[in-house]
C-alpha cells in the first residue's frame, strides 16, 4: 500500500529555474492538495483539486501552478523559483473535501 | 491567517503522564480534525470530531469540542516516548467556501522516557 507518493524527496534549485513536483495516490481519492510547511509553522494550502478536472487556489498560490493530470496524479509547478519558495512541500489526498487527509512524506526544496 | 491556534506551542512531559493540547479557532466549522507529524514525515490523521459532537475517543486519545468557546482539546493518556511528535488541529471552515482544511501551527510534544 503506497498511499501518497511524492517525487523527488529532495531538490536544490537556483533562483529563476523551474521544476515540477509530482504526486500520485493509489487510494482512488477524489480530492488532492498541495501544502507548504515552513520551519516551526503549520501547513499553508497552495492549491487543491476537489475532484478530477477542477483546481482551486488556496491561501498562498502566487508563484505556483498545478495540474490534475488524472484522478491519481496532481502536480505542482514552480515556473521561476525564488528563495522565498524554499520550504517542505506536502501533497495530500482525501475521499472527499474536508474528510481525513492522507499525506506523502514531502519534498524538501531549497532555492539558492 | 491561521484559523487554528494550538496551545501550548511546546510541551515536555514524562512517560506515563497525560498530555493535553488545545486548539482555538475563530469561525464556524463543520468539523475539526487532529493530526500527528513525526519529525521528517508527513501528517497522519488521528481523529475527526463533527460540530454537533462534544467528545470522541480513539484508543488513548480523547478529543473534546466546545463550539460555544470555539475550542477543542486533545488528551493523550499514559503517554509513551513514541508519542513524541508535533500535533496539529485542522478546521473545516464554513466561511471561506473553500473545500479544504485550515491547519494551525501545531504543538510540539516531547515525551521523556
Amino acid at each position: 500500500n503506497a498511499g501518497v507518493t511524492q517525487t523527488p524527496k529532495f531538490q536544490v534549485l537556483k533562483t529563476g529555474q523551474s521544476m515540477t513536483l509530482q504526486c500520485a495516490q493509489d487510494m482512488n481519492h477524489n480530492s488532492m492538495y498541495w501544502y507548504r510547511q515552513d520551519p516551526g509553522m503549520g501547513l499553508r494550502l497552495i492549491y487543491y483539486s476537489a475532484s478530477e478536472g477542477t483546481t482551486d487556489k488556496g491561501e498562498v498560490p502566487n508563484g505556483y501552478n498545478v495540474s490534475r493530470l488524472n484522478k491519481r496524479e496532481f502536480s505542482l509547478r514552480l515556473e521561476s523559483a525564488a528563495p522565498s519558495q524554499t520550504s517542505v512541500y506536502f501533497c495530500a489526498s482525501s475521499v472527499g473535501s474536508n474528510q481525513p487527509q492522507h499525506f506523502g512524506d514531502g519534498t524538501r526544496l531549497s532555492i539558492l | 491567517s491561521q484559523q487554528g491556534e494550538e496551545d501550548p506551542q511546546a510541551l515536555s512531559i514524562q512517560e506515563g503522564e497525560n498530555a493535553t493540547m488545545n486548539c482555538s479557532y475563530k469561525t464556524s466549522i463543520n468539523n475539526l480534525q487532529w493530526y500527528r507529524q513525526n519529525s521528517g514525515r508527513g501528517l497522519v490523521h488521528l481523529i475527526l470530531i463533527r460540530s454537533n459532537e462534544r467528545e470522541k475517543h480513539s484508543g488513548r486519545l480523547r478529543v473534546t469540542l466546545d463550539t460555544s468557546k470555539k475550542s477543542s482539546s486533545l488528551l493523550i493518556t499514559a503517554s509513551r516516548a513514541a508519542d513524541t511528535a508535533s500535533y496539529f488541529c485542522a478546521t473545516d471552515r464554513v466561511d471561506t467556501g473553500r473545500r479544504a482544511l485550515t491547519f494551525g501551527s501545531g504543538t510540539r510534544l516531547q515525551v521523556q522516557p
